[in-house]
């Protein structure tokens, strides 16, 4: 059972388009992460977010955490070819401070 | 500075075979990972280790062991390799949360196909 469903699973936009993908479990999460991975690589961080209604800009994405610390959201002003890739949610569990990821997203921008 | 190094990067196995997949970090973390990546299902934590000495598992830990003997290595052995188990593999690690940065740093991953 995957603990963190993102949404859309799939995106394919144009360049100039903005978008968001949608991080949401029924857990409570202490911090939660965002990453892009490229193929054949690994998961890169990109952001931290730790307060509950915490928000976090990283030039044209901006990344949220929900209130309730159960859910999180990326959005993407003026999408570039650059920004394809697969991004990841990861959530920190409070008990027992795993870290778990999301189902992905992956995103492709044509110029 | 090598960060997280992960061998082989590559490997194919039969069905029973057993293998064990390598990792290594020059960071000094306490935390490391593993995790396997399929189509549509993102990263799930197989096990992990919060120092050396200490394991526990994860989401999907069945058919794989682990142990730490140092800080560096957390090695993943998969005792009789299942067609299910072909994924590509990820070992990470990090500092303690709330020590620092909270930012862990992954392997470029092994790519495992049992047939």
């Amino acid at each position: 059972t995957q603990l963190l469903e993102q949404s859309p699973q799939f995106l394919s936009i144009q360049e100039g388009e903005n978008l968001t993908v949608y991080c949401n479990s029924s857990s409570v999460f202490s911090s939660l992460q965002w990453y892009r991975q490229e193929p054949g690589e690994g998961p890169v961080l990109l952001v931290t977010v730790v307060t509950g209604g915490e928000v976090k800009k990283l030039k044209r994405l901006t990344f949220q955490f929900g209130d309730a610390r159960k859910d999180s959201s990326l959005h993407i002003t003026a999408a570039q070819p650059g920004d394809t890739g697969l991004y990841l949610c990861a959530g920190r569990t409070y008990n027992t401070d795993k870290l778990i990821f999301g189902t992905g997203t992956r995103l492709q921008v044509f110029p | 500075n090598a960060g997280v190094t992960q061998t082989p990067k590559f490997q194919v196995l039969k069905t029973g075979q057993s293998m064990t997949l390598q990792c290594a970090q020059d960071m000094n973390h306490e935390y490391m990972s593993w995790y396997r990546q399929d189509p549509g299902m993102g990263l799930r934590l197989i096990h992990y280790s919060v120092g050396a000495g200490i394991t526990d598992q994860g989401e999907v830990p069945n058919g794989y062991n682990v142990s730490r003997s140092t800080t560096e290595d957390f090695p993943l052995r998969l005792l009789s390799a299942a067609p299910s188990q072909t994924s590509v593999y990820f070992c990470a690690s990090s500092y303690r949360p709330g020590q620092g940065k909270n930012i862990q740093y992954f392997g470029a991953g092994t790519r495992l196909s049992v047939l």
